[in-house]
């Protein structure tokens, strides 16, 4: 069965609002968790390493203030899409790993679509 | 010149054949390699996942690494309409080092009945 949960998986906003996404590990505390975006036919794009407890580590080219991620605890993160534009639109995949203490691969939920209008 | 390189396809083969899914590598520092099965419209499903050189084999499935070439391979057998998907290579350095994964661009894969 699914190890991380990602939620919602679809999300239709209007330009202007703010959208909250939730990525959960499961059954196990993950050291780390990724956000990523993905456009249509392509690659997973980085968008930030999150750990718990601190501040994330946000990839080149990609606006903090527009991309809030929120680490409460070592199985949830959050990403806040803040001030959503129709360019926002995409599909949003957490990952979570590894597991404290191994070096166990990383798992994906199972993604948001987020359109803006 | 991408860290991690691999054909974007499309590649389409009949039922029951053997697929071979490749992508070569530049960062000697990898040490993971992970394998990827992507549905549309669905999170990226771990397949494979193996440790520095070697094989791996899971049912239909077998991964292998060549580190000296730096080349890893997924090949999948009696290859069925439901493995049509795009496959991602993935890689990490080790424990001491960064945790994030370097993918490759994704094969996409069908498998004609």
């Amino acid at each position: 069965g699914a190890v991380v949960s990602q939620h919602p998986s679809w999300v239709i906003c209007k330009s202007g609002t703010s959208v909250k996404i939730e990525c959960r590990s499961l059954d196990f505390q993950a050291t780390t968790m990724f956000w990523y975006r993905q456009f249509p036919k392509q690659s997973l794009m980085l968008m930030a390493t999150s750990n718990e407890g601190s501040k994330a580590t946000y990839e080149q080219g990609v606006e903090k203030d527009k991309f809030l991620i929120n680490h409460a605890s070592l199985t949830l993160s959050t990403l806040t899409v803040t001030s959503a534009h129709p360019e926002d639109s995409s599909f949003y995949i957490c990952s979570a790993g590894p597991r404290q203490g191994t070096n166990s691969p990383l798992h994906f939920g199972n993604g948001t679509r987020l359109t803006v209008t | 010149q991408k860290e991690v390189e691999q054909d974007p396809g499309p590649l389409s083969v009949p039922e029951g054949a053997i697929v071979s899914l490749n992508c070569t590598y530049s960062n000697s520092a990898f040490q993971y390699f992970m394998w990827y099965r992507q549905y549309s419209r669905k999170g990226p499903e771990l397949l494979m996942y193996t440790y520095s050189s070697g094989n791996k084999e899971d049912g239909r499935f077998t991964a292998q690494v060549d580190k000296s070439s730096k080349y890893i391979s997924l090949f999948i057998r009696d290859s069925q309409p439901s493995d049509s998907a795009t496959y991602l290579c993935a890689m990490r350095r080790g424990i001491q080092g960064a945790q994030k994964l370097v993918f490759g661009q994704g094969t996409r894969l069908t498998i004609n009945p």
